[in-house]
């Protein structure tokens, strides 16, 4: 079966500008989760959606971040006024249920100019 | 909170050499899950296991097998007569009473023909 997929898969913004990154979970998965990863090192937790809802969002870095998840599949990250510092790849991964293994997809990756 | 160490930075093998990833955690949880993930160069992050904190049995799956030693809060992943495509950066991370992922820095893996 198909598995996450996350549009763009690049993204190239200028510093101010609002962007939104899309991921497509697994069919079925409740379990919805954005990671960041910068250059060597390994991937961050950002957000983790249980459903519809954001059951934690911890490891958002400040309040340009904002991620939906309205219809318990599909998730929007948004981020407004990005900043030079945003630039990394933004990953997403869906599970079936929590704790059970985490599928990624490719990333998208994003570089604010 | 959760935190992963793994110490090798990069590893360097010839082929059909054995070679072992060191993984370390710390915890505060009594129920946590512990994973490896493979990112080759394409980029794209590859579920390769998941443990239970209770269950302490090795695994092994074709050249792959993994040794949890709770005593050590360690999870060492072993690749038995290595192969080029083998090359990658490869992540421990472990979720805990949350499910987020906390990833380890990664060790990158080369092996040389």
């Amino acid at each position: 079966g198909a598995g996450v997929s996350q549009t763009p898969s690049n993204k190239v913004t200028e510093k101010g500008k609002y962007v939104e990154l899309r991921c497509d979970p697994i069919s079925g998965h409740t379990a919805l989760y954005w990671y960041r990863q910068s250059l060597g090192q390994g991937p961050e937790f950002l957000i983790y959606f249980q459903g519809t809802g954001a059951a934690d969002d911890s490891g958002l870095p400040n309040d340009r971040f904002f991620a939906v998840r309205p219809e318990g599949s599909v998730s929007t990250l948004k981020i407004q006024r990005t900043e030079r510092g945003d630039s990394a790849v933004y990953l997403c991964a869906s599970s079936l249920y929590r704790d059970n293994e985490q599928f990624f997809g490719p990333g998208t990756r994003l570089t604010v100019l | 909170a959760q935190k992963v160490t793994q110490a090798q930075t990069e590893i360097s093998v010839v082929e059909k050499e054995d070679v072992t990833l060191d993984c370390v955690y710390e915890t505060r949880d009594t129920t946590y899950y512990l994973f490896w993930y493979k990112q080759p160069p394409s980029g794209e992050l590859v579920f390769l296991i998941r443990r239970n904190s209770f269950d302490e049995q090795n695994e092994i799956s074709g050249r792959y097998s993994w040794n949890f030693q709770k005593s050590t809060s360690s999870f060492n992943f072993t690749i038995t007569a290595s192969q080029v495509v083998d090359s990658a950066v490869y992540f421990c991370a472990t979720t805990g009473a949350n499910s987020k992922l906390t990833f380890g820095k990664g060790i990158t893996l080369s092996v040389r023909p």
